[in-house]
């Protein structure tokens, strides 16, 4: 079936180090692929998404593409702040009868000043 | 306020017992979702609901129920709840998954089972 692999945190950075997570995925088909982040104490939330090949999904200074070769989708910012601490996950939405999103384990990073 | 909220934030029971948790959304979205979250394995699905009175199961349903009987709420309850039960859980709703919608979540039910 479907899933989606990512990298074992925890990850911890100095501020201003370019962050690398890495997601790879399997799946028939041609799915869409999602990063969501969850802050401490909340829900998730959609950090960025590409819905094809070579699409690459950007929002607040990370960025991540869609790689179908490689079957990655490996998320990166340049400069992490203290703010981006929170818990990473990869996601794919699994296109078939049912509208299932599936999600990876989470990376949790941790940003020190 | 307009959004998705879960109830309780926090719950503490025993062995056997039966556990409701509630969630509500605001936006008439069509999807509904619960998910546990677990250390070492993230989110996974338990059900999901594709509009009012339609429930499927996902990938951990065993030990709970749902219903939808109204688009806006979709309680999730552990009929007999088992330690194993014990994880944060999560409901999140969405316009039209397979249309790249996005998830909206709550923030979330952490669940003891002692």
């Amino acid at each position: 079936g479907n899933s989606v692999t990512q990298m074992e945190g925890p990850v911890t950075l100095s501020e201003e180090a370019f962050l690398t997570i890495n997601c790879t995925y399997t799946a028939t088909g041609y799915p869409s692929l999602f990063w969501y982040v969850q802050y401490p104490g909340e829900g998730l939330q959609l950090l960025l998404k590409a819905t094809k090949a070579d699409d690459k999904g950007s929002n607040k200074g990370f960025e991540a593409t869609y790689r179908k070769e490689t079957t990655s989708f490996h998320l990166e910012k340049g400069s992490v702040q203290v703010s981006d601490s929170a818990v990473y996950f990869c996601a794919l939405i699994e296109y078939s009868s049912a509208s299932k999103i599936i999600f990876g384990s989470g990376t949790r990073l941790s940003i020190r000043p | 306020d307009a959004g998705i909220t879960q109830s309780p934030r926090y719950k503490i029971t025993e062995t056997g017992r039966q556990v409701t948790l509630m969630c509500h959304q605001t936006w008439s979205h069509s999807y509904m979702f619960w998910y546990r979250q677990d250390l070492g394995h993230g989110l996974r699905l338990i059900y999901y609901s594709a509009a009012a009175d339609i429930t499927d199961k996902g990938e951990v349903p065993d030990g709970y129920v749902v219903s939808r009987s109204k688009t806006e709420n979709f309680p999730l309850t552990l009929e007999s709840a088992t330690r194993s039960q014990t994880s944060v859980y999560f409901c999140a709703s969405s316009e039209e998954p397979r249309a790249n919608e996005k998830l909206f979540f709550g923030s979330g039910t952490q669940l003891s089972v002692l």
